[in-house]
């Protein structure tokens, strides 16, 4: 099935530690985003990336990583140096419309 | 600044009571206005792109249409199975290059039984 995975589903971070989202799409894709979501709140962007080998920051960057290898695959690295990451992360692919998975939320513990 | 508000913030129905609702925006250089659905928990479901003014897309008991300043997403006979939120994006032409998808803060709307 064509579509976008995210993994894991449910993720703990204690203080201090780096945490990795998997995001994977077989849409063939050129366009990849990651959102965070919070209550009440729009999707804000954390990063993008428009082609392999290159992404750009987003609103709210700071605390974020990002790497683009493959066409296929843009995981996400919480830093420790985010100091509010309990949040829903949405990563979406898409030229014209944004498709996304099914997201994961992170807690801090 | 791009920017995209929906109104009203939550919104209760009666099955089969139509209502309507709101997405405004401001943005430069618009290439589209996207709606999507989201359930609690999930990531959003595509419904549906709006490109120019005028034009209307409908799927079920949705409907939706453009002005030059909002979109209005109709939702004719509702069904408990329509709860959900519903929000509004627009896609903005980005200051170095590229597009991005800015997003309301969504529509929680609740059919009852």
């Amino acid at each position: 099935d064509g579509g976008i995975t995210q993994s894991p589903k449910y993720l703990f971070r204690k203080e201090g530690q780096n945490v990795t989202l998997s995001c994977e799409q077989n849409l063939n894709h050129d366009a990849m985003y990651w959102y965070r979501q919070d209550p009440g709140q729009g999707l804000r962007l954390i990063y993008y990336s428009q082609i392999v080998n290159d992404f750009q920051k987003g609103d709210i960057a700071e605390g974020y990583s990002v790497s683009r290898e493959k066409k296929e695959s843009f995981p996400l690295t919480v830093t420790s140096a985010q100091k509010n990451p309990t949040a829903f992360y949405l990563c979406a692919s898409g030229n014209t419309e944004a498709f996304f998975g099914q997201g994961t939320r992170l807690t801090v513990v | 600044e791009d920017q995209v508000t929906q109104s009203p913030e939550a919104l209760r129905l009666q099955e089969g009571e139509s209502s309507s609702l709101n997405c405004s925006y401001t943005v430069s250089g618009l290439r589209g206005l996207f709606w999507y659905r989201q359930d609690p928990g999930k990531g959003p479901e595509f419904l549906f792109t709006l490109y120019s003014a005028g034009e209307e897309k409908e799927k079920e008991r949705l409907k939706a249409t453009l002005t030059k300043k909002e979109s209005f997403l109709h939702i004719t006979a509702p069904k408990p199975e329509d709860s959900a939120t519903y929000l509004c994006a627009v896609q903005a032409l980005l200051h170095n290059y590229g597009q991005n998808f800015v997003f309301g803060p969504g529509t929680r709307l609740s059919v009852l039984p």
